[in-house]
């Protein structure tokens, strides 16, 4: 079993619809949690990121964080094509710009108009 | 407009000879990183360091992958010899020790025939 887990999609919803994406993972030393969005051929490039257990929200974007339960999940509100892109999951024990992250394969996400 | 730069962008070869890759970290981030992308395996971890020294490169093949950082501007990662399922997109990223993310360079498309 990997560490950490992601629905593998993809997924395609109509413009304006709620998307919910989740992950779970196995190690409980996990404590920082990130999202990274990735648009075909480009980068990864961080979205969300919460730290311990809760909500966070960034305009149509909430994260959420349940530790007891060992599971993450973003949500998309009013979604748009240009939310059309690879979401993935990421986890890691300390900060995660100076250390290790652990990945999600990712979920491709499409935005029909 | 502060990014990580990776050269070559895409990469043809044979079976069997030298890569190398090439990485500029964003200037001030002492933390870089290694990755590597396929659709099997997602994003995963090869190699990182800090400030320069080698901190955990235990995700890559040893026999044949190697890291450097001959200086605080450059990060190499060479793979000889290579081999078809070397075939990935390879990405670098860069980090500070207070920052919550780590920057992503726009991938290496390797194909090794």
């Amino acid at each position: 079993q990997k560490e950490v887990e992601q629905d593998p999609g993809p997924l395609s919803v109509p413009e304006g619809a709620i998307v919910s994406l989740n992950c779970t993972y196995s190690n409980s030393a996990f404590q920082y949690f990130m999202w990274y969005r990735q648009y075909s051929r480009k980068g990864p490039e961080l979205l969300m990121y919460t730290y311990s257990s809760g909500n966070k929200e960034d305009g149509r974007f909430t994260a959420q964080v349940d530790k007891s339960s060992k599971y993450i999940s973003l949500f998309i509100r009013d979604s748009q094509p240009s939310d059309s892109a690879t979401y993935l999951c990421a986890m890691s024990r300390y900060t995660g710009a100076n250390s290790k992250l652990t990945f999600g394969k990712g979920i491709t996400l499409s935005v029909r108009p | 407009d502060a990014r990580v730069t990776q050269t070559p962008r895409h990469k043809v070869t044979e079976m069997g000879q030298e890569v190398t890759m090439r990485c500029q970290p964003i200037l001030g981030h002492n933390t870089v990183f290694w990755y590597r992308q396929t659709m099997m395996q997602g994003l995963e971890l090869l190699a990182y360091f800090r400030n320069r020294a080698p901190l955990d490169d235990s995700g890559m093949p040893k026999d044949r992958f190697s890291a450097e950082m001959p200086d605080a501007t450059l990060a190499t990662l060479k793979i000889q010899p290579s081999e078809p399922r070397d075939s990935a997109v390879y990405f670098c990223a860069s980090g500070t020790q207070v920052g919550e993310t780590q920057y992503f360079g726009p991938g290496t498309r390797l194909l090794v025939l």
